[in-house]
């Protein structure tokens, strides 16, 4: 199972653009990259999924270089609802593999007014 | 449309006590999990049903932990005795795996946090 690293925490002001940065060195080839959000007292929370390249959704964007070693999570213009526990998660889908999400301890992002 | 629900909130028992937790997936998902969280860390899976059976249980601790999936919806998962060290917050989540569709995601309810005394 690859490993992921992530830093621990973060901050950022309201209105500025977040990046974060998840190392994955021994992703496998039919291992996706997903990004969850966990706020205070609830269950985290699916964000963004990518394979390669780049994908967009209404609420982030997710940055995957050709070697797939790292990836972005670019969230824009944060607002203090933003602040959450964003974990990094790398394996094969759902419905095939391992079937399970394995968390790491997250990156907490803490956003100022 | 409901998403997972799980109850209680809030559980505080005394040490050796018994505690059972109750999880209601999304309507149509055939896979359930049960993690636990503790403070600061990451959720980690207990275990895993696909309908009503257990397909991934290594990280269960058999000794005072058990769980049912009857009929394959509703989930309890039941603590006996509790010790000091199972204060933590207990996950419960939902997917639907195979069909058609790829599947992305899974669904978590907003836990119960137990606090052993």
């Amino acid at each position: 199972l690859a490993k992921t690293t992530q830093p621990i925490s973060m901050d950022s002001y309201e209105g500025q653009e977040v990046n974060i940065t998840c190392s994955h060195n021994n992703i496998a080839t039919n291992d996706y990259i997903t990004w969850y959000q966990q706020f205070p007292s609830q269950g985290p929370r699916f964000i963004i999924q990518g394979y390669k390249t780049k994908v967009t959704n209404e609420v982030a964007s997710l940055f995957i270089p050709a070697d797939r070693k790292s990836s972005t999570l670019s969230l824009p213009r944060v607002s203090l609802s933003d602040t959450a526990v964003y974990y990094c998660l790398v394996g094969p889908p759902l419905d095939t593999g391992r079937r399970a999400l394995t968390f790491g301890s997250g990156t907490r992002l803490q956003v100022q007014p | 449309e409901a998403g997972v629900v799980q109850s209680p909130r809030y559980k505080i028992i005394e040490k050796k006590q018994p505690v059972a937790f109750w999880c209601n997936p999304i309507s149509g998902h055939n896979t359930l999990y049960w993690y636990r969280q503790n403070l600061g860390q990451g959720p980690e899976l207990l275990i895993r049903y696909e309908n009503e059976e257990a397909v991934d249980d290594s990280q269960l601790p058999k000794d005072r932990f058990s769980a049912e999936r009857l009929k394959g919806v509703d989930s309890t998962l039941k603590i006996q005795p509790a010790e000091l060290g199972d204060s933590a917050v207990y996950l419960c989540a939902s997917s639907l795996v195979g069909g058609t569709a790829k599947n992305t995601e899974a669904f978590f309810g907003q836990g119960t946090r137990l606090t052993v005394v």
